[in-house]
């Protein structure tokens, strides 16, 4: 069956960097478009990032853009979330999503998350 | 990219049905087919349970169904049941390839 978990979660201080990891399994992950969500404490889902199945495109949130990094590796069946300059309100629940295809452009498959706290 | 609306609470009685509003604008919910609503449980991880605005996933109930009229979504759920106490999330592709959610609803069964 699907798996997704991820991996990396940390407690950084203000202005430092994290390297999230989402390993998958289960699925054919190189036919995939992959996300990032996250979730701040008693807060709502707030959508990150996307990266298509080959890696060519991606895109961020606007409260994000110059902050993180997306990547792949498909030999591997992870994704990445590289996170720099990382500010109090960056303190979340991360959690990788496999997007549905055949254009749902919805979220079918959800890791269990991990947790960035960021505070000094 | 500002949030859609959603009420932040609704509530029922079991075997009685509930609707949730989802409202977002011409640039995203009006523009797409492309509503999507997930359940998430207590420090669970959210679950799908409609896709492209009324479309449901293999093995999720009957019990639950989408709509949309204009820049506003629903999520109905009938004959509710305990089970189906969660927050509720809708979320649209507001194109260029990005997504917003909405800020989400606790429904309480009574």
């Amino acid at each position: 069956q699907v798996q997704v978990m991820e991996f990396g979660g940390d407690v950084v201080q203000p202005g430092g960097s994290l390297r999230l990891s989402c390993v998958t399994s289960g699925f054919t992950f190189g036919d995939y478009n992959m996300h990032w969500v996250r979730q701040s404490p008693g807060k709502g889902l707030q959508w990150v990032s996307f990266l298509r199945w080959d890696g060519r495109e991606e895109s961020y949130a606007d409260s994000l853009k110059g902050r993180v990094t997306v990547s792949r590796d498909n030999s591997q069946n992870t994704l990445y979330l590289h996170m720099y300059n990382l500010r109090p309100e960056d303190t979340a629940v991360y959690f990788c999503a496999r997007d549905g295809g055949d254009k749902t452009y919805s979220f079918d498959s959800w890791g269990q998350g991990t947790l960035v706290t960021v505070s000094s | 990219q500002s949030a859609l609306t959603q009420p932040a609470s609704v509530s029922g009685s079991p075997r009685q049905s509930i609707t949730i509003s989802c409202t977002g604008t011409s640039r995203d919910v009006g523009a797409y087919r492309l509503v999507s609503w997930y359940q998430q449980h207590p420090r669970k991880a959210p679950k799908l349970i409609i896709s492209e605005d009324r479309k449901r996933p293999s093995g999720v109930s009957n019990r639950f169904s989408g709509s949309k009229s204009g820049n506003t979504a629903y999520l109905t759920v009938s004959g509710l049941q305990a089970e189906d106490e969660a927050d509720y999330y809708c979320c649209s592709y507001a194109g260029s390839d990005t997504w917003v959610f909405g800020t989400g609803t606790k429904l309480t069964v009574l």
